[in-house]
């Protein structure tokens, strides 16, 4: 099946900094990506809709001045976390549209601010 | 988006065959339903899809009703590596909503 990849899988940063998530479409294009964060025990949360060569769609309540979303090609759009802090520790999940009306998710990235 | 409804959770033994039920009683007429499996800190993984009567596949099968304000995901014979959390999510474009999904755990 589709193959989605996220990198990092794990990644920690100091409070202030910033951090890019990638994602990519390994066997297949995908104009539009999504963008999930998720905190323990809780279901996803939709973040952004990124859309290849445009502007990325923010859901309410999204900062988007802090959570920069780029889709520059067809198979990678990347989420910077930009002025990190702890509060942004959690696990984002990218997916991408495969064949037919299938979703495909990444491994997800764990991002912890110290 | 259709507004869906799980358990909250569910308890089974290997080798026993566990139904899911979905309520999705707004369900659009060109909506999909979808299920998918979530372990802890893994991304979901794309189970079964389908748009009424029954769907199969190696892993599971879904059964919709002729209403389809429901749907039933029903997993044969679990194995302790079946214990994780179930998604049930309808819509018609990609943009998913997940909602609380269902947990369930498999005991030796």
């Amino acid at each position: 099946g589709a193959v989605v990849s996220q990198h990092p899988s794990r990644v920690i940063c100091k409070s202030g900094t910033s951090v890019k998530i990638e994602c990519r479409s390994l066997d297949f294009q995908a104009t539009t990506m999504f963008w999930y964060r998720q905190f323990p025990k809780q279901s996803l949360m939709l973040m952004a809709t990124s859309n290849e060569g445009s502007k990325a769609t923010y859901e309410q309540g999204v900062e988007k001045d802090k959570f920069l979303i780029n889709h520059a090609s067809l198979t990678l759009s990347t989420l910077t976390v930009t002025s990190a802090h702890p509060e942004d520790s959690s696990f984002y999940i990218c997916s991408a549209q495969g064949a037919g009306n299938t979703i495909y998710f990444g491994e997800g990235s764990w991002l912890t601010v110290v | 988006l259709a507004k869906t409804t799980q358990p909250i959770s569910m308890d089974s033994y290997e080798g026993q065959e566990v139904n899911i039920t979905c309520s999705h009683n707004n369900i659009a007429t060109n909506d999909y339903i979808t299920w998918y499996q979530q372990f802890p800190s893994q991304g979901p993984r794309f189970i079964i899809q389908g748009y009424k009567t029954k769907v199969t596949n190696e892993v599971a099968s879904l059964f919709i009703p002729a209403d389809r304000k429901s749907s039933t995901l029903s997993l044969p014979r679990v194995s302790l590596s079946d214990t994780a959390v179930y998604y049930c999510l309808v819509g018609n474009d990609y943009k998913l909503s997940f909602g609380a999904g269902t947990t369930v755990t498999v005991r030796a």
